[in-house]
């Protein structure tokens, strides 16, 4: 079956442009992650989606990031006015609620700001 | 705020030598343990993973890991290397009950030499 698909793979963007990351969960999985892995910083939560629930946005660096999820699937995770230490892999991971509650993740999309 | 520490953050070994990896997390409460490997090139793959029961844990590939409560320590193991386990490897942590963001370490670069 199809894994977590993350697209673009790659972005490259000029500081202060606004870009969007897209997420595809895997097929019935109700849990959505968004993490970030920078060099020094390891991989930081961003946020979780769970089902219908209001999003867990607790590990958003600040309020130039967002993301959305429509119809408890697809995710969009958006940066306004990028900055230099944006410059980061993005990663999407999704998971069932019940049971092992194993993360599935996606190849990530490795964003660099210019 | 839990952690997750990695102390070693780049080992070297030649093949056949014996592996192990350390992770101390730190949270008194009921937490679930998992070992990431991330292949060059490759998106994040689950290792093996401890919920409950036997505290001494198979993954994939030959790894396992024992989890020791009284040292607050998930170290992962194999006893004898090959140049394809060379990858960055990241212990995380999940606590029972919150958002189920995992918390993982600044991971460790292993490279195998053959």
């Amino acid at each position: 079956g199809a894994g977590v698909s993350q697209s673009p793979s790659n972005k490259v963007t000029e500081k202060g442009k606004d870009v969007e990351l897209r997420c595809d969960p895997i097929s019935g999985h109700t849990a959505l992650y968004w993490y970030r892995q920078s060099l020094g910083q390891g991989l930081e939560f961003l946020i979780y989606f769970q089902g219908n629930s209001a999003p867990d946005k607790s590990g958003l660096p600040s309020d130039r990031f967002s993301a959305e999820r429509t119809g408890g699937s697809v995710s969009t995770l958006t940066i306004q006015r990028t900055q230099q230490e944006d410059s980061a892999v993005y990663l999407c991971a999704s998971s069932l609620v019940s049971g092992s509650y194993e993360q599935y993740f996606g190849p990530g999309t490795r964003l660099t700001v210019t | 705020a839990q952690s997750v520490s990695q102390h070693n953050h780049h080992v070297i070994l030649s093949e056949a030598a014996s592996l192990e990896l350390g992770c101390n997390y730190s949270y008194g409460g009921t937490v679930n343990l998992f070992w990431y490997v991330q292949y060059p090139g490759q998106h994040l793959q689950l290792l093996l993973k401890y919920f409950s029961g036997d505290p001494l844990v198979k993954g994939i590939k030959g790894f396992e890991a024992e989890f020791i409560k009284s040292k607050f320590s998930f170290n992962l193991r194999k006893p004898s290397v090959q140049w394809s386990d060379t990858a960055e490897y990241f212990c995380a942590a999940l606590v029972s009950g919150s958002a189920r963001q995992l918390t993982f370490g600044s991971g460790t670069q292993l490279t195998v030499l053959p």
